[in-house]
């Protein structure tokens, strides 16, 4: 099956930088890669996803980049703001029954 | 949009009981409906499948006689966890997707087995 691997497990960055997390993955048959937002206590939130027919998506202050050679894919996030700070899963689908695979998590703290 | 809601948001009960947790796709209609497990500072854990209608897949170790799923209609699945022990205190979420592999996810439930 699918395997998901995540880096970096947390991510501390200062308020106004970049901050990117990095997802590899083993199926080369999974076409779908999408990004999620948990906050505490709370649900996730997707924020943004990539096909396997595009390599680059943008979305305002996030990007997502896939290499489907390499199989990994990264969200970019830029001008950070302490309210980015979340715990942050990438995930791979496509392949089985609309079924997802999900990395480990990202913890992102933005300081002020 | 894509809305997903589940009830209770959070549950205390006794050794023993049995809980139910209710998932409704608010203004779609899901073709697939999914729970998960997540513990404390861990990615999601996938239980089951559910699609409307018909008996749910489940996950390798998860045991399907206490975790029963009903996927009743297009717009609601629930689970229950029949005879809650301690060791079924988690925060259970469940997604739904419409037609496409997206999967929108509802806010949680936090159930603590006392």
């Amino acid at each position: 099956g699918e395997n998901v691997e995540q880096h970096p497990s947390t991510l501390s960055v200062q308020e106004g930088d970049s901050a990117v997390i990095k997802c590899t993955y083993s199926d080369s048959a999974s076409n779908y890669f999408p990004w999620y937002k948990q906050e505490l206590g709370k649900g996730p939130q997707l924020i943004i996803d990539i096909r396997s027919n595009v390599g680059e998506k943008k979305d305002q202050r996030i990007a997502v980049t896939l290499n489907k050679t390499a199989k990994h894919f990264s969200l970019h996030i830029t001008e950070t703001q302490p309210e980015d700070s979340a715990v942050y899963f990438c995930a791979a689908g496509g392949n089985a029954g609309n079924m997802l695979t999900f990395g480990g998590g990202t913890r992102l703290m933005v300081k002020p | 949009g894509a809305v997903v809601s589940q009830h209770p948001s959070r549950v205390i009960c006794k050794s023993g009981t049995s809980v139910k947790i209710e998932c409704r796709s608010l203004d779609f209609q899901a073709t697939t409906m999914f729970w998960y497990r997540q513990f404390p500072k861990q990615s999601l854990m996938l239980m089951a499948t559910s699609n409307e209608g018909s008996k749910a897949t489940y996950e390798q170790g998860v045991e399907k006689d206490k975790f029963l799923i009903n996927h009743a209609s297009l717009t609601l699945s629930t689970l229950t966890v029949a005879s809650a022990h301690p060791e079924d205190s988690s925060f259970y979420i469940c997604s739904a997707n419409k037609r496409t592999d997206t999967q929108y996810f509802g806010p949680g439930t936090r159930l603590t087995v006392l």
